[in-house]
């Protein structure tokens, strides 16, 4: 089936870092997603794409939609400790049998020690 | 409501007993969606409702889970004589409606511990 292969699984930042992550599949989608769940709290939908090569910033976070359609990527400028979480990308199937997101299994921010 | 509501937001029972997870989405959302979430870990997407009925409950762990959804409003998620591997968060989630570009609106979670 469809699946959406998220990388890294896990990185460590310190502040002022900037950070990079993707989300690559063998499928094409039209709509790629990215939400951020803080501990304790269910994920918040920070950036969506609707357009191949497309280029959406959300202040310190800029995600863009690859020209391929297969692919999304994330960058975190700058960062500082409340970035710190899990990010999970998200891609929206027309039909499908969970209704219509798939999700990454999410890459988890922590702060170094 | 403002936002989906999940009920108790945590939840301890004993290994056996059964247990109600009760989800409350954004008024007008037609879509609703479980997911279930181990410590820390990804998504496992458990079934979702087109109004009241749910199209596919091949999501579901095992025949001791089961959901429903009335009225087209509030969902129940049930599991039957609780295991310890049933421990993790459940989260709900709500869109306006099913293949929505503006993807899922999600709850709190409900932790639910087996002891």
């Amino acid at each position: 089936g469809q699946q959406l292969n998220q990388s890294p699984q896990s990185m460590f930042i310190q502040e002022g870092e900037d950070v990079s992550m993707n989300c690559t599949s063998s499928s094409i989608f039209n709509t790629w997603l990215w939400y951020k769940q803080d501990p304790g709290e269910g994920p918040v939908l920070l950036i969506a794409l609707y357009k191949a090569g497309e280029l959406t910033s959300n202040g310190r976070l800029t995600a863009q939609f690859g020209i391929t359609r297969k692919d999304s990527f994330l960058n975190i400028s700058a960062s500082i400790p409340s970035d710190v979480g899990i990010y999970f990308c998200a891609a929206l199937l027309d039909g499908g049998s969970q209704g219509n997101l798939i999700f990454g299994k999410g890459t988890k921010l922590s702060v170094k020690p | 409501g403002a936002g989906v509501s999940q009920s108790p937001s945590n939840k301890v029972t004993e290994k056996g007993k059964d247990v109600e997870l009760r989800c409350d989405p954004i008024s007008g959302h037609t879509a609703l969606y479980w997911y279930r979430q181990s410590l820390g870990q990804g998504l496992e997407f458990l079934i979702y409702f087109q109004g009241n009925s749910a199209p596919d409950k091949s999501g579901l762990p095992s025949d001791r889970f089961s959901a429903e959804r009335t009225g087209g409003s509030v969902s129940t998620l049930t599991i039957q004589r609780t295991q310890q591997e049933d421990s993790a968060v459940y989260l709900c989630a709500s869109s306006f409606r099913l293949n929505s570009p503006y993807g899922y609106t999600f709850g709190s979670g409900t932790r639910l511990t087996v002891v």
